[in-house]
């Protein structure tokens, strides 16, 4: 069965400091994604940056970026310049499609609570 | 921001009691799920549905029904809630055109209250 696991429950970061989230997962599939979502005070849900598992490069979206270590089974989120309003519960998330179903199952981790400093 | 609404927001409720929780989407979108978020947890999720009146279990779904008779609406049921059910519940929609293009899209939750 496949596990994800955020190690970190809690950090802190100075605005406009880098700031590192951990991931680690088990699965022995092949075909996967990965995700990072992000939860604000408000609680709505919001996508951050996603990774496919059969792609080396790591994904980047503006201030977001990941670093995938496929071997590893790592996949950690780096938010550069940070700002207020990234402070948020941050999830990482594991997704394996199904192709007799058709469908497709997450695993969330626990969530790295994350606050920014002014 | 996708069109999801979930109904009601918040609610208190007793021990025995039935609890029905709304999700409510405008997007059509074929796929939709319950989850639970509990401290130390993560989301959980509960069921989730691939079409009108086609549900099926995930990991947490013992003391949980669900029903989806149209595309838009899928209920989430207690059929007697215990205070374990304690919870915020997220419900979440997505397309599933392709593993590429796939992505969950959550609405703002609903905070239940087992007393």
């Amino acid at each position: 069965a496949q596990t994800v696991t955020q190690s970190q429950p809690e950090m802190s970061v100075q605005e406009a400091e880098t700031v590192t989230l951990s991931c680690t997962y088990d699965t022995s599939e092949s075909n996967y994604y990965l995700f990072w979502y992000k939860q604000p005070p408000s609680r709505q849900m919001i996508l951050v940056i996603r990774q496919e598992a059969y792609k080396q490069q790591n994904a980047t979206e503006n201030r977001f970026s990941v670093n995938f270590q496929k071997a590893a089974k790592s996949f950690s989120l780096k938010i550069s310049d940070s700002q207020l309003g990234d402070t948020a519960m941050y999830f990482c998330a594991f997704m394996k499609p199904n192709p007799t179903s058709g469908t497709y199952k997450y695993i969330f981790g626990t969530g790295t609570r994350l606050k920014v400093l002014a | 921001d996708a069109g999801i609404t979930q109904s009601p927001r918040h609610k208190v409720t007793e021990t025995g009691t039935p609890v029905t929780l709304r999700c409510h989407q405008t997007e059509n979108h074929r796929y939709m799920y319950w989850y639970r978020q509990d401290p130390g947890h993560g989301l959980r999720l509960i069921h989730y549905s691939y079409g009108v009146k086609d549900t099926d279990k995930g990991e947490v779904s013992d003391g949980y029904s669900v029903s989806r008779s149209k595309t838009e609406d899928f209920l989430l049921t207690l059929e007697s809630a215990t205070s374990s059910q304690t919870s915020v519940y997220f419900c979440a929609i997505s397309e599933m055109n392709s593993p590429l293009q796939e992505t969950q899209y959550f609405g703002p939750g609903t905070r239940l209250l087992v007393l």
